[in-house]
């Protein structure tokens, strides 16, 4: 069974300043795909990063970067130069070959991400 | 392009009764799934349909049901609701067996039994 694990319920970081949320997966899948979602207090799920099992470079969108390392069954999100419209709600979750041609998505208990002037 | 839609944002119902929830994909996506959000469960996958299909389900009673159109487009029903089943209702969709593929999410449908 998938299993993803994020151990800091909450942050408080300062603005401007980078913030790793970490992210740990339990799979015995060889292929899967990680993703971090936003969710503001709206509730709507933003996509932010992906990152593919097989991917040997770390995945980066603008301010978003992923530590992926695959032998620790890890994958960090890392905010650069952090902002106040960053506070919110982060998920790490696993897309995963479920059987039958059916795909699933896994997700961890979430990390409330506060950033303080 | 569309997001996902759904429809409604609000809803309040009595304990018994049943709700639909309705979920419009984006245009192409065949796989859409539903996941339900609670304060104290967090994110708990619901069902996933593809082509009319229920492929996947997840760990809830059968009073929770789903559907899919020909036009992908999906409902969810609950029925003789209970106070546990406020929660925040999301619905995703994908294009199916790409796992390097990201689930789109919707707004949500915030469903309060009272």
């Amino acid at each position: 069974a998938q299993k993803i694990t994020q151990t800091q319920p909450g942050m408080f970081v300062q603005e401007k300043e980078a913030v790793t949320l970490d992210c740990t997966y339990d799979t015995s899948d060889q292929s899967y795909g990680l993703f971090w979602y936003k969710q503001p207090s709206s509730g709507e799920m933003i996509f932010l990063i992906y990152q593919g099992s097989y991917d040997e470079q770390n995945a980066t969108e603008g301010r978003y970067s992923l530590n992926f390392q695959k032998a620790r069954k890890s994958a960090n999100l890392v905010i650069s130069a952090s902002q106040l419209g960053d506070s919110a709600m982060y998920f790490c979750a696993m897309r995963y070959h479920s059987g039958g041609g059916a795909d699933g998505l896994t997700f961890g208990k979430g990390t409330h991400l506060i950033i303080q002037p | 392009k569309a997001g996902v839609t759904q429809t409604p944002r609000y809803l309040i119902k009595t304990r018994g009764q049943q709700v639909t929830l309705s979920c419009s994909p984006i245009s192409g996506h065949r796989s859409v799934s539903w996941y339900q959000q609670t304060p104290g469960q967090g994110l708990q996958f619901l069902f996933e349909y593809f082509s009319e299909t229920q492929r996947n389900k997840g760990n809830f009673p059968g009073r929770f049901s789903g559907r899919q159109f020909s036009n992908s487009r999906s409902e969810m029903n609950v029925s003789t609701l209970e106070l546990g089943d406020s929660a925040l209702y999301l619905c995703a969709s994908s294009l199916a067996g790409r796992i390097n593929y990201g689930y789109t999410f919707g707004s949500g449908t915030r469903l309060t039994v009272v």
